[in-house]
């Protein structure tokens, strides 16, 4: 069965710090990878999605970046953080092209302070 | 552009009683529409989803929804409210290269 993983759970940085989240799936090949922002008490924001290796999207313009350098591995960046970049970011995957569900990782809660 | 509209931001049920979520939306064809459900701090689940067929769909949990497209709805309805669904719910509708559009959410509490 698939499984995604998302790391870490909770994160506190510093205004200006670097950041790295990585989100990996299991079980299965050639996935549609997502990362979405959640602010409090607001639905999900689409950030970026990939469709293969080394294809990212961004569908806001924004203080970060994300890169998929293996098939079922994807990463959001910063290189310097902003206080409005706290928040609850999920990592997503669906399969192939078609319109389907999102299987979505257990998130990781973002602190800028 | 595809969007998704939940009416009620926070919801009140007792224990037991019936529950029903307003999900609108717009979308230009035929809609794939989700369900999703979120306990604080976790992950989104999926509760269940339509993309054709039969317009009563049923999803895990004991939920179910129904698809209307005269009224561009997809409502997700529960006979009897257990303590363990208070959480927040989510409609999406899911669009090319599986780009969902979700709603803001709607908070369930339930009272004992």
């Amino acid at each position: 069965s698939q499984t995604i993983h998302q790391w870490p759970a909770t994160l506190v940085q510093p205004v200006g710090s670097p950041l790295s989240l990585e989100c990996t799936v299991e079980g299965t090949s050639n996935p549609n990878l997502y990362w979405y922002r959640q602010a409090a008490g607001r639905g999900l924001q689409l950030l970026f999605y990939s469709v293969g290796i080394g294809q990212i999207s961004s569908e806001v313009p924004q203080n970060l970046s994300a890169s998929r350098p293996q098939d079922r591995q994807f990463i959001l960046s910063s290189k310097k953080l902003l206080l409005s970049d706290s928040g609850f970011y999920l990592c997503a995957w669906s399969a192939l092209l078609r319109d389907t569900e999102a299987f979505f990782g257990q998130g990781t809660r973002l602190t800028v302070v | 552009a595809q969007s998704v509209t939940q009416p009620d931001i926070h919801i009140t049920v007792s224990e037991g009683a019936s529950l029903e979520l307003r999900c609108n939306y717009s979308y230009g064809a035929t809609p794939y529409l989700f369900w999703y459900v979120q306990s604080p701090g976790q992950g989104l689940q999926l509760l269940l989803k339509y993309f054709s067929g039969d317009t009563l769909v049923q999803g895990i949990k004991g939920f179910e929804a129904e698809f209307k497209r005269s009224q561009s709805s997809f409502n997700l309805r529960k006979p009897s409210v257990h303590w363990s669904d208070a959480a927040e719910y989510f409609c999406a509708v899911g669009g090319l290269a599986g780009k969902s559009t979700f709603g803001d959410g709607t908070t369930l509490t339930v009272k004992p």
